[in-house]
């Protein structure tokens, strides 16, 4: 029963160096999401995807793209690594919108990725 | 960006005592509130959503309560046990809105 599933667990980047979380679910769910988690804040919504084909910009999407590769699979990618982005990823999923009435979220376990 | 915030940021309590934490949000435009409970290391799991004012709502020795006028919500645990010990989180969800705001987070820790 693997639900949301996300690689790496944990990853250094140098600065300037590019990288690609990889998500995927089982529960044939039609909206993915990334997020991130800082210390002291909450959790931030990078982008998302309503539906296979679509992606749309979160809170706080500079410095990252996304690929909804299938229903399945969608992916996070820092093109040029920056401090800033040291941060707990999460890729989570839902049957349908977020938050829409009744409608939870499920995550996987997080990255945690630290840029030097 | 809507302000989701949660009290107190920290705290400690011994083993069975109850304990509870705030949840405060925007009190108009409101669509739903969930609660999600995250251990390090592992996935954040739902707890609750909560979608009328007055809701209450329980799972075991955890339960919660919604006043969507006045907009907050409390989360209560009954009889804390050192599995407790996790980060709660609270988020938001404005009818106008495309996506939920989360709080900060209360980080409980139960000594035993």
């Amino acid at each position: 029963n693997a639900g949301v599933t996300q690689t790496p667990k944990f990853q250094v980047l140098k600065t300037g160096q590019s990288m690609t979380l990889q998500c995927a679910q089982d529960m044939n769910h039609n909206s993915m999401y990334w997020y991130r988690q800082d210390p002291g804040m909450g959790l931030r919504l990078i982008y998302y995807s309503a539906s296979e084909g679509t992606t749309d910009k979160g809170e706080v999407p500079n410095g990252y793209n996304v690929s909804r590769l299938n229903k399945r699979e969608f992916s996070l990618r820092l093109e040029s690594a920056a401090p800033s982005q040291t941060s707990v990823y999460f890729c989570a999923s839902s049957p349908l919108g977020q938050g829409d009435s009744g409608n939870t979220i499920y995550f996987g376990e997080g990255s945690w990725l630290t840029v030097v | 960006i809507l302000n989701v915030e949660q009290s107190p940021q920290s705290l400690h309590v011994q083993e069975g005592d109850s304990t509870n934490f705030t949840c405060s949000f925007p009190s108009s435009n409101f669509y739903a509130l969930h609660w999600y409970r995250w251990e390090t290391a592992k996935s954040p799991e739902a707890l609750f959503v909560m979608t009328l004012n007055g809701d209450e709502k329980k799972k075991g020795r955890i339960s919660a309560t919604l006043n969507t006028k006045e907009g907050y919500s409390y989360l209560y645990i009954k009889g804390s046990q050192p599995e407790d010990s996790a980060t709660y989180l609270c988020a938001f969800k404005a009818g106008s809105a495309r996506q939920l705001t989360f709080g900060s987070g209360t980080q409980l820790t139960v000594l035993p």
